[in-house]
């Protein structure tokens, strides 16, 4: 089965900075991936979404990569601000596979 | 354009009870998933409805089961309720494409005592 992993340390950066936030995945290649912010006892939020013949896909602040070779994608948020602390997951789709969920990684920013 | 909505939004059961949580999806969208995140775990896919039918299942016991409707809102009922069914139930709701971007409602909390 596919495994889609994310960090599960937590972090921690200061306000201002770039944060670098990874999601690999495992056996086969999605067709997208998708991430998404969960702020604690709520729903995730959709943010972006890459197709796999894209490299590269932004919005604002944030921008994704996708690295079919490395079956990697990373998500950047720059300038961050304290109000971007929160959980970051990431998810495969396409198809008619089972929508898979990293378990996501903590963003904590730092004034 | 009204969001994904869950009802109810807290509830407490005790063991052996049955429960049955509610989502109404986005206005046009066929497809609803449902999602159990238990504390400080990951999402885990329950459910999958399209259309009115179950197209696809995580891998949960037989008491976790549901049904979606002609207007295609959804139940999940859970059956037999054990301690570790405690977690956030999560409803989303999508149009069938191939993308699948999930619009998620604000969840349902469930502590069984």
């Amino acid at each position: 089965s596919q495994k889609i992993e994310q960090n599960s340390e937590a972090l921690n950066i200061q306000e201002g900075k770039t944060a670098t936030l990874t999601c690999n995945y495992t056996n086969y290649s999605p067709a997208y991936l998708q991430w998404y912010r969960q702020d604690p006892g709520r729903g995730p939020v959709f943010l972006l979404l890459i197709r796999e013949n894209e490299k590269e896909k932004r919005k604002e602040r944030l921008k994704v990569t996708f690295d079919t070779t490395l079956k990697q994608s990373l998500f950047h948020i720059t300038a961050s601000q304290p109000a971007d602390s929160a959980t970051y997951l990431c998810a495969r789709s396409g198809g008619s596979y089972i929508p898979t969920f990293g378990r996501g990684t903590s963003l904590i920013v730092h004034p | 354009e009204a969001g994904v909505t869950q009802s109810p939004t807290h509830l407490i059961k005790t063991r052996g009870q049955q429960v049955t949580l509610r989502c109404s999806p986005i206005s046009g969208h066929t497809s609803v998933y449902w999602y159990q995140q238990a504390l400080g775990l990951g999402l885990q896919f329950l459910l999958w409805y399209d259309e009115g039918e179950e197209r696809n299942r995580g891998n949960f016991p037989p008491r976790f089961s549901g049904r979606q409707f002609p207007n295609y809102s959804s139940e999940l009922n859970v059956n037999a309720l054990e301690l570790e069914d405690s977690a956030l139930y999560l409803c989303a709701s999508s149009l069938l494409s191939v993308e699948e971007t999930q619009y998620f409602g604000p969840g349902t909390r469930l502590l069984v005592l």
